[in-house]
């Protein structure tokens, strides 16, 4: 069974600082990962999108992949007391339509 | 502008009843998904769709059933409600490929 691990948190980080957000997974196919933010009693909102191993910045965010070692990251710079939320880790197999595998998610609260 | 909407955002109904969830998307995706999330569980797949006629099980399809007539429209069906069904539904659609998933607002389901 496909698994997706992220440390459940609650990751304290003071203001302006960078939020370092990580996820494992389980599944060597994997093809697609994503992070998805989600504030209490929201829905999921896609954040960043990687499918390389490396880096991939967007604005404020960068998400690192290491498929060799089946690790993916989200790093978050000059957080923002807005940017407390739990972000979801999920992966998608190589292919098809089958839905994501999401991990539990990672609490993080960014301290005025 | 494009969007996914879900209905009703709440619902509160008894065990033994048969309820449906809809979701609504402009998008004009092939692929549509059923998530419940629960406290402890993360994000788990119900069922999933890649076009019209089509219909898969996900992780957790039991005592649920859904139905794709067209492709704007993916209604969620509990046949029979259980306790154990009480959660937050979301709906998602996307491309296909490694295209993101895009989620609706979801629906709080309680079931007495």
């Amino acid at each position: 069974q496909k698994e997706v691990e992220q440390n459940s948190g609650p990751l304290s980080v003071p203001e302006g600082a960078i939020a370092s957000l990580n996820c494992t997974y389980s599944d060597r196919v994997s093809q697609s990962f994503f992070w998805y933010r989600q504030y209490s009693g929201k829905s999921p909102e896609l954040i960043m999108s990687i499918y390389s191993n490396g880096d991939k910045e967007d604005g404020r965010f960068t998400a690192q992949l290491n498929k060799a070692s089946q690790y993916v990251s989200l790093l978050i710079r000059d957080s923002q007391p807005s940017d407390s939320a739990t972000y979801l880790c999920a992966v998608k197999d190589r292919g098809g339509a089958d839905g994501l595998t999401f991990g539990k998610g990672t609490h993080l609260i960014i301290q005025p | 502008d494009a969007e996914i909407t879900q209905s009703p955002r709440h619902k509160i109904t008894e065990t033994g009843r048969q309820v449906t969830l809809a979701c609504h998307q402009t998008w004009n995706h092939n692929n549509m998904f059923w998530y419940r999330q629960d406290l402890g569980h993360g994000l788990r797949l119900i069922h999933y769709s890649y076009g019209v006629q089509d219909t898969n099980k996900g992780e957790v399809s039991d005592g649920y059933s859904v139905s794709r007539s067209n492709t704007e429209d993916l209604p969620l069906t509990l046949e029979s409600a259980a306790s154990s069904q009480t959660s937050v539904y979301f709906c998602a659609s996307s491309a296909g490929g490694n295209q993101p998933q895009h989620f609706g607002d979801g629906t709080r389901l309680s079931i007495l």
